[in-house]
């Protein structure tokens, strides 16, 4: 069964700060990895995704992520936060890539101070 | 372009009640996925609807039901509401098959059962 582990339920960063957000999962077959980013009151928001090909995911809002097949990781980064960045960020794994059930970590909730 | 709709926003309903929630998918989209996000917690898959028919669903029991129409909006039925089923209620449209298998979330209903 596939199950996705956030490391960090909190994470605190000083504004202009680099940080990363860890997420580790397990599938027995083959994986595709999301972050959404969900701000307080909304829905979630699609930050990137790994498919396929290279293993470093550039996604919306300066946020990039690198998929290890061999350490089963996809961690979140951000070389320089914004206090607008303060949000909850979610992990999740699909196992088909075509709008299938998604499987969610916990979150890590992000907090940038100025 | 509108995304995913859902209403509505809030809604108290008492122990026993049953309720029912909707959801309007992104234009151009074809399937819907309903999940429950409890306080401090990751989504859960509750189910899919393609072509109005269910086609997966995760470990949640008969109690919650659905119906997708043809205009492929959606329903969440719960029947026989417990304190447990206090959550937020996330939807979520993707089109079956399609380059883009992303799945895009509404707001979300807050359902307190009291």
């Amino acid at each position: 069964a596939q199950s996705v582990t956030q490391l960090d339920s909190q994470v605190p960063v000083f504004e202009e700060a680099p940080v990363e957000l860890r997420c580790n999962y397990s599938s027995s077959v083959s994986v595709y990895l999301f972050w959404y980013v969900q701000y307080p009151n909304q829905g979630l928001q699609l930050l990137l995704k790994y498919l396929s090909g290279s293993t470093l995911v550039k996604g919306i809002n300066g946020f990039e992520a690198e998929f290890n097949k061999s350490q089963t990781s996809f961690h979140l980064r951000k070389p320089s936060v914004h206090i607008s960045d303060t949000a909850e960020y979610f992990c999740a794994v699909s196992d088909d890539g075509q709008g299938g059930k998604l499987i969610f970590g916990q979150g890590t909730e992000l907090s940038v101070k100025p | 372009d509108a995304g995913v709709t859902q209403s509505p926003t809030h809604l108290i309903k008492t122990r026993g009640q049953q309720v029912t929630l909707r959801c309007s998918p992104k234009s151009g989209h074809d399937t819907v996925s309903w999940y429950q996000q409890a306080l401090g917690q990751g989504p859960q898959f509750i189910f899919q609807y393609y072509e109005e028919e269910e086609r997966q669903r995760g470990n949640f029991p008969d109690r919650f039901s659905g119906h997708q129409f043809p205009n492929y909006s959606s329903e969440l039925n719960v029947n026989a509401l417990w304190l447990g089923d206090s959550a937020l209620y996330l939807c979520a449209s993707s089109l079956a098959g399609g380059s883009e298998d992303t799945q895009y979330f509404g707001p979300g209903t807050r359902l307190t059962v009291l």
